[in-house]
């Protein structure tokens, strides 16, 4: 059971380029989340999906968008990248176990550099 | 004001130690509390998991809430190399889908 998995692992983009972060989940969550980790601040939430279909915006969505594909699928583009955004990104999906309530579960991140 | 706070440490112990970890928050509506470990260059993985005051305990873990203070805790008993990683505690509302990280401590366990 793979979890949550997300691409690329790595990846160094110049000034304004574009890309997109791919995640995906095969644990049949209903919501997904996109967070960005930098020393100090702890985690903080980007985007998420409530639901198939249905996008909202975390504490920190400028510069960012984001694609509810399918049940499966939340990708996370940067239009035009700025040093600022130079981070660790964490997708993740929100499910209930026999052990906990609804919680969220976390991929291996990706890391990006902005130069 | 953060509405979780965490100290970020670093919290260096020998190996056997009680490690203490604690988060305080403002917003008296949350009502979960977690507690998650990373390792580095991983995502945060879930240890505990509980959403009233008290204790729960799970092997050599203990997770404390104290609700009238505003106050969580995690403990590690007989701590051991292999628990080296960042604790973040994380808070959640009721009926909310977002949850509230504290900037995570960083814990080194000294064989």
């Amino acid at each position: 059971n793979a979890g949550v998995t997300q691409t690329p692992k790595f990846q160094v983009l110049k000034t304004g380029q574009s890309m997109t972060l791919q995640c995906a989940q095969d644990m049949n969550h209903n919501s997904m989340y996109w967070y960005r980790q930098d020393p100090g601040m702890g985690l903080r939430l980007i985007y998420y999906s409530a639901s198939e279909g249905t996008t909202d915006k975390g504490e920190v969505p400028n510069g960012y968008n984001v694609s509810r594909l399918n049940k499966r699928e939340f990708s996370l583009r940067l239009e035009s990248a700025a040093p600022s955004q130079t981070s660790v990104y964490f997708c993740a999906s929100r499910g209930r176990t026999p052990y906990s309530g609804n919680t969220i579960y976390f991929g291996e991140g990706s890391w990006l550099t902005v130069v | 004001q953060k509405e979780v706070e965490q100290d970020p440490g670093p919290l260096s112990v020998p190996e056997g130690a009680i490690v203490s970890l604690n988060c305080t928050y403002s917003n008296s509506a949350f009502q979960y509390f977690m507690w998650y470990r990373q390792y580095s260059r991983k995502g945060p993985e879930l240890l505990m998991y509980t959403y009233s005051s008290g204790n729960k305990e799970d092997g050599r873990f203990t997770a404390q809430v104290d609700k009238s203070s505003k106050y969580i805790s995690l403990f590690i008993r007989d701590s051991q190399p292999s628990d080296s990683a960042t604790y973040l505690c994380a808070l959640q509302r009721s009926n909310d889908y977002k949850l509230s990280f504290g900037a995570g401590t960083t814990v080194t366990v000294r064989a």
